[in-house]
C-alpha cells in the first residue's frame, strides 16, 4: 500500500512558540491531504483539507490563522500550529487518498508546556 | 444514530479465541464504511472499504460484514493472535465522493497470551 510519513513523531514546546509538522506521501502524489486531531479518549476529528496549490479548507470551529496549512508540492503538506498553547496539546495525524482508501501517517504528539 | 459509534470500547481476548465487535453508523445516505487497524506508534492500516449492503470481506483471519439498512458493520477475528492487539477504527465519508471521514472512537483489543 501507499506510504505516508510524518515528522516529527513527538514535539514538546513552550507556550507561545510555533510548531511545524510535515506530512509526506513517499511513493505517490497527493493533490489532497487531510489533517486530523485526536484528544484523549475521543475519535479522530478532521481539522482541514489541504489542497496542493490552493488554500486549505477548514472544518467548522478550526481557526485557520492558528493552524496554518501549506501544500506546496504534490508530496508534502505542512501544518503549523502558531502561538501554541497548552490546549493545543493533542495528537495530530495526516492522511492522503489513493483510489478508495485513505492512507495515514503515524501521527505527531504535541505537548505544549 | 447520528455519528459513528463503536462497541465495546475495549476488549480482552484469550489467544486462540475468536472475537467480534461492532460499528454503528447513520443508515440514511450511506456511501461507504472503512475499517482500520491501528497499532501503537504506527500508522493506521486500512483493512476494508465496504460499500454494498450484505457485503462480506476477508483478509486472512479478519473479516467484516455490512448491513446498510440497519446501519451496522461487524468485524470478526478468528483465532486471535498477540499481533492482533490494536485499536480497530471504523469510519464513513460525509457524502458520496466525499473524502472526509468521520471516525468512531475505536475498539481497543488486547490479546492475552
Amino acid at each position: 500500500g501507499a506510504v505516508v510519513s510524518q515528522h516529527p513523531s513527538r514535539v514538546i514546546c513552550k507556550s507561545g512558540t510555533s510548531v511545524k509538522i510535515e506530512c509526506r506521501s513517499l511513493d505517490f502524489q497527493a493533490t489532497t491531504m487531510f489533517w486530523y486531531r485526536q484528544f484523549p479518549k475521543q475519535s479522530l476529528m478532521l481539522m482541514a483539507t489541504s489542497n496542493e496549490g490552493s488554500k486549505a479548507t477548514y472544518e467548522q470551529g478550526v481557526e485557520k490563522d492558528k493552524f496554518l496549512i501549506n501544500h506546496a508540492s504534490l508530496t508534502l503538506s505542512t501544518l503549523t500550529v502558531t502561538s501554541a498553547h497548552p490546549e493545543d496539546s493533542s495528537f495530530y495525524i495526516c492522511s492522503a487518498r489513493v483510489l478508495e482508501t485513505q492512507y495515514f501517517g503515524p501521527g505527531t504528539r504535541l505537548l505544549v508546556l | 444514530i447520528l455519528n459513528v459509534e463503536q462497541s465495546p470500547q475495549s476488549l480482552h481476548v484469550q489467544e486462540g479465541d475468536s472475537t467480534n465487535f461492532t460499528c454503528s453508523f447513520p443508515s440514511s445516505n450511506f456511501y461507504a464504511l472503512h475499517w482500520y487497524r491501528w497499532e501503537t506508534a504506527k500508522s493506521p492500516e486500512a483493512l476494508f472499504v465496504m460499500t454494498l449492503n450484505g457485503d462480506e470481506k476477508k483478509k486472512g483471519r479478519i473479516s467484516a460484514t455490512l448491513n446498510t439498512k440497519e446501519g451496522y458493520s461487524y468485524l470478526y477475528i478468528k483465532g486471535s493472535q498477540p499481533e492482533d492487539s490494536a485499536t480497530y477504527l471504523c469510519a464513513h465519508p460525509l457524502g458520496f465522493g466525499n473524502e472526509k471521514l468521520t471516525f468512531g472512537t475505536g475498539t481497543r483489543l488486547t490479546i492475552i497470551p
